[in-house]
């Protein structure tokens, strides 16, 4: 099952300006995470946020969670073209036991220009 | 990347034959997953494992067997690949056993598999 979805499918940005990708997920959830994956490397966990949190911070990243509207967003402020990369967003599995289980997203691709 | 690694990083293969990737971890986390990502998929889970000799399918387990004897190591085995399979194989942990939060996971570098 396709818990997040993620929008837009692509962004490409100058450098020093913000970039904000969007997740949308089908079931209730109790976390949801965002991932960073530079070409030919695996991901890296960038940030979680709870159900009960709205908005949460990390250097340059902020990552909302509306659970009424069941989104999220993250957004990257004054990117750098090192911040080039797929971004997912992910949750947890739904329905039967977690064990951790995530489902991902497809990803947006961010292209920060120099 | 956590103290997780994955052999072979490459691997070219035919038709038919078995191919067996490994992962191993130094990091005594309790949760192991093996995912593969192809173009307009995103990333599918294959099998985890939530303990040693404790596996479970994902939702790509058709045509792939998974085992655990020992904590470090996740081995996923392709009986008989096919081209199908030809695509970048990603080992991830999750929770040490001594009993922190497993939501966050931790992903080992990739193994690129062809087969032809």
């Amino acid at each position: 099952s396709q818990q997040g979805e993620e929008d837009p499918q692509a962004l490409s940005i100058q450098e020093g300006e913000n970039a904000t990708m969007n997740c949308s997920y089908k079931t209730s959830i109790n976390n949801l995470q965002w991932y960073r994956q530079n070409s030919g490397r695996g991901l890296v966990h960038l940030i979680l946020i709870r159900s009960n949190e709205r908005e949460k911070h990390s250097g340059r990243l902020r990552v909302t969670l509306d659970t009424s509207k069941k989104s999220s967003s993250l957004l990257i402020t004054a990117s750098r073209a090192a911040d080039t990369a797929s971004y997912f967003c992910a949750g947890p599995n739904a329905g039967g036991t977690s064990y951790g289980k995530l489902t991902f997203g497809q990803g947006t691709i961010l292209t920060v220009h120099p | 990347d956590a103290g997780i690694t994955q052999s072979p990083r490459h691997k070219v293969t035919e038709t038919g034959t078995p191919v067996t990737l490994r992962c191993h971890q130094t990091e005594n986390h309790r949760y192991m997953y093996w995912y593969r990502q192809d173009p307009g998929h995103g990333l599918r889970l294959i099998h985890y494992s939530y303990g040693v000799k404790d596996t479970d399918k994902g939702e790509v387990s058709d045509g792939y067997s998974v085992s655990r004897s020992k904590t470090e190591d996740f081995l996923l085995t392709l009986e008989s690949a096919t081209s199908s399979q030809t695509s970048v194989y990603f080992c991830a942990i999750s929770g040490r056993l001594t009993g922190s939060s497993y939501n966050e996971q931790f992903f080992g570098p990739g193994t690129r598999l062809t087969v032809l």
